[in-house]
C-alpha cells in the first residue's frame, strides 16, 4: 500500500538558515514523487515533482530510493517561504496521489 | 482562466442540516478530486472521478457523505445531516492526467 510520512507537523527556523522538510514513503514500483504547497490564503499548488528534478524557489528534492525518502530542502529559507508543505506519491490507481498530513513552516526573520 | 471554482467559500451551519458543497473543475480535466483538511488529520482524500465517474469513494467517512458528478462541468459534495466534527476545509481539485492536480480555493465549513 502506498504510504507518505511526514514526520514533523511544525518546523521552524530563521531567515537565511537551511531548511529540511523530511517526507518517506512506502510504495511498491517505481514511485512518483511531489511537492506541494500552500501559502497563506492562496490555493494548495504544485511545488515540485522528483521527474523534472528542478530547483524551485530554491527548494529541490532528492528521491532516495534505499531510505524511501524524497526530503526537500533549501539551504537558505526566506520568510516568504513560511507556508504548509504536503508531500505525495501517485498511486498505482490511475489518477491517485496519496499525501502526507503535512508540515507547517515558519521562517521568523 | 480561473482555475477550479468552489461555492460556497465559507459555510456555517447547524448540526443536522444538510450542507451542499459545489464545485467547477478546470475545463477539459478528467480528473476531480474531493479533500477534506484538518489539523489533526491533514488532507484527506474524500472521492474522486474519472470521466464523472466515481472511481474511488473509499474516504468518504461514512452514509452522511455523498458526492455527484452529473457532467463534466460541475461536482457536488452533500452532508446530510452534518455533524461538528464534519467542521474542516473541504477542497476540491482537478486534473488532466494521472499527476498535477489543481486545487480550487476551498469551502470552510463549520457545523455548530
Amino acid at each position: 500500500a502506498q504510504r507518505v510520512t511526514q514526520p514533523e507537523k511544525l518546523l521552524s527556523v530563521f531567515k537565511g538558515a537551511p531548511v529540511e522538510l523530511k517526507c518517506n514513503y512506502s510504495y511498491s514500483g517505481s514511485p512518483e514523487l511531489f511537492w506541494y504547497v500552500q501559502y497563506s490564503r492562496q490555493r494548495l499548488q504544485l511545488l515540485l515533482r522528483h521527474i523534472s528534478r528542478e530547483s524551485i524557489k530554491g527548494f529541490t528534492a532528492d528521491l532516495n530510493k534505499g531510505e524511501t525518502s524524497f526530503h526537500l530542502k533549501k539551504p537558505f529559507a526566506q520568510e516568504e517561504d513560511s507556508a504548509m508543505y504536503y508531500c505525495a506519491v501517485k498511486g498505482s490507481t490511475l489518477g491517485r496521489l496519496y499525501f502526507g498530513r503535512g508540515t507547517q513552516l515558519t521562517v521568523w526573520p | 482562466d480561473a482555475g477550479v471554482i468552489q461555492s460556497p467559500r465559507h459555510e456555517v451551519t447547524e448540526m443536522g442540516q444538510e450542507v451542499t458543497l459545489r464545485c467547477k473543475p478546470i475545463s477539459g480535466h478528467d480528473y476531480l478530486f474531493w479533500y477534506r483538511q484538518t489539523m489533526m488529520r491533514g488532507l484527506e482524500l474524500l472521492i474522486y472521478f474519472n470521466n464523472n465517474v466515481p472511481i474511488d469513494d473509499s474516504g468518504m467517512p461514512e452514509d452522511r457523505f455523498s458526492a455527484k458528478m452529473p457532467n463534466a462541468s460541475f461536482s457536488t459534495l452533500k452532508i446530510q445531516p452534518s455533524e461538528p466534527r464534519d467542521s474542516a476545509v473541504y477542497f476540491c481539485a482537478s486534473s488532466p492526467n494521472d499527476r498535477e492536480q489543481f486545487f480550487g480555493p476551498g469551502t470552510r465549513l463549520t457545523v455548530l
